[in-house]
C-alpha cells in the first residue's frame, strides 16, 4: 500500500534560521509529490509540486523541495524562515493510477519563534 | 480566483442529528472531495466524486454519504451523527488529471455533542 511519512511531527525553529521537513513516500508505482500548508483557522494551500523533470522544485514564500527517487524522499526546505512561517505543513502524493485522491502525511507543525 | 466555499465554518449538531454539509467550487472541476481532519492523523479521505453523480469511497467512509447532483456541488452527509464525527471537514476540488493539484476550502468545524 501506498503511504506517506512525515518524520517530524513538530518542528521549533529561531527566526531567520534555515529548516528542513521532511517527507518520505512508499508506492510501488510513479508518483507526483505536492506540499502544502495549512495557516491557523484556514484551509491547505499549495506550496510547490514535482510532476517530472528539475527534480529541485521552487515553490511561493521562498520554499523549495528535492526529490530524490532512491531515497523516496521529498524535504521541504526554506534557507531563512519568518514569524509568519509559523504553519501546519502537508507532504501529499498523488500516484500515477486513474481514480485517485491525494495521500497526505501526518503533517508537520513549524513553530517559528524571535 | 479560484473559489472553494463550504457552507459554514462552524456548526454545532447534537447527536443523532443528520447534518449536511455544502461545498461549491466555481472552477468547473470534474474532480471533487471530502476530507476530515484531525490532530496527529493529517487528512483522511472520506469520499471522492470524479464527476456528476459519480463517487467513490475513501479511507473512511463509515458514518458518511455524499450527494453530488451538479458539478460545482458536493455534499457531505451524516445520516446520525456521533460524538466521534466531531472534526475538521475539508472540501477540495481538482480539475480531471492527477498532475493538478487539488483546491481546498477554508473547513468547517462540526462540534457533535
Amino acid at each position: 500500500a501506498q503511504s506517506v511519512t512525515q518524520l517530524d511531527s513538530q518542528v521549533p525553529v529561531f527566526e531567520e534560521a534555515p529548516v528542513e521537513l521532511r517527507c518520505n513516500y512508499s508506492s510501488s508505482v510513479s508518483v507526483y509529490l505536492f506540499w502544502y500548508v495549512q495557516y491557523p483557522n484556514q484551509g491547505l494551500q499549495l506550496l510547490l509540486k514535482y510532476l517530472s523533470g528539475s527534480t529541485l522544485v521552487k515553490g511561493i514564500n521562498g520554499f523549495e523541495a528535492e526529490f530524490n527517487k532512491s531515497q523516496t524522499s521529498f524535504h521541504l526546505r526554506k534557507p531563512s524562515v519568518h514569524i509568519s512561517d509559523t504553519a501546519e505543513y502537508f507532504c501529499a502524493v498523488s500516484l500515477n493510477q486513474a481514480g485517485t485522491a491525494l495521500i497526505f502525511g501526518k503533517g508537520t507543525t513549524l513553530s517559528v519563534s524571535s | 480566483d479560484v473559489k472553494v466555499t463550504q457552507s459554514s465554518r462552524y456548526l454545532v449538531k447534537r447527536t443523532g442529528e443528520k447534518v449536511f454539509l455544502e461545498c461549491v467550487q466555481d472552477m468547473d472541476h470534474e474532480n471533487m472531495f471530502w476530507y476530515r481532519q484531525d490532530p496527529g492523523l493529517g487528512l483522511r479521505l472520506i469520499y471522492f466524486s470524479y464527476d456528476v453523480k459519480m463517487k467513490e469511497k475513501g479511507d473512511i467512509p463509515e458514518g458518511y454519504s455524499v450527494s453530488r447532483e451538479k458539478k460545482e456541488r458536493f455534499s457531505l452527509i451524516l445520516e446520525s451523527a456521533s460524538t466521534n464525527q466531531t472534526s475538521m471537514y475539508l472540501c477540495a476540488s481538482r480539475r480531471e488529471g492527477r498532475t493538478y493539484e487539488q483546491y481546498f476550502g477554508p473547513g468547517t468545524r462540526l462540534t457533535v455533542t
